[in-house]
């Protein structure tokens, strides 16, 4: 069934490290995977998409990993600082419509 | 810089009550989205509206109707308020053409007693 999951609910971090959040997905119907960011008292912020096509994608300090092979997004984060502190989740764009399916999201704590 | 602008931070709510979320984008986005956010669940994708007065259902659209009268405006209705529906309400837009990139309220947090 449709369904996009993460393999760990809470990552810890050092100041300073790169941090690598991982995503595993269901739908091979799709045809872009999103990351977004949520800060305490926030809602979702847009970090970066990569349409099913491609493998990787950089943006400012982050980069996307997309293994369709087994069905495995990533997103890496470098040089992580305090305030990249939040909950990621990964979502899915399912090919030819307006859903969005989303994780159940993973909380990244930063240790200064 | 894109703002959707969610009516209330915190609802309170009766179990019976009929319960109004508003949502204004100043985008000029045509599509617009409600989700509920729980913890362990992600956001579960309620209703969408991709034009005025156009509406689709999501995936947990039960218990819930909406209404889009003018372009900006993106309305959650709660028939009849009940405890199972406590959560964090969140409102969002996009482009039609780029909807990987969606703009998200504060949330609503509602709590039903």
């Amino acid at each position: 069934g449709e369904s996009v999951g993460l393999h760990l609910p809470t990552l810890s971090v050092q100041e300073g490290d790169n941090s690598i959040i991982n995503c595993a997905y269901s739908n091979s119907a799709s045809d872009y995977f999103i990351w977004y960011k949520q800060e305490s008292g926030k809602g979702p912020q847009f970090i970066i998409d990569i349409r099913s096509n491609m493998d990787k994608r950089q943006g400012q300090r982050v980069t996307v990993l997309l293994n369709k092979t087994v069905k495995h997004l990533s997103l890496q984060i470098a040089a992580t600082q305090p305030g990249d502190s939040a909950v990621y989740f990964c979502a899915e764009n399912i090919k030819g419509g307006f859903k969005t399916i989303f994780g159940a999201g993973t909380r990244l704590f930063v240790k200064a | 810089d894109v703002k959707v602008t969610q009516s209330s931070r915190y609802l309170v709510k009766r179990t019976g009550e009929k319960v109004f979320l508003e949502c204004v984008q100043d985008m000029d986005h045509e599509n617009m989205f409600w989700y509920r956010q729980d913890p362990g669940l992600g956001l579960r994708l309620i209703y969408f509206s991709y034009d005025v007065k156009m509406k689709e259902k999501g995936d947990i659209p039960e218990g819930y109707s909406v209404s889009r009268e003018k372009k900006e405006r993106f309305s959650l209705i709660l028939e009849s308020a009940s405890t199972n529906q406590t959560s964090m309400y969140l409102c969002a837009s996009s482009f039609l053409r780029s909807n990987t990139e969606a703009f998200f309220g504060q949330g609503t947090r509602l709590t039903v007693v």
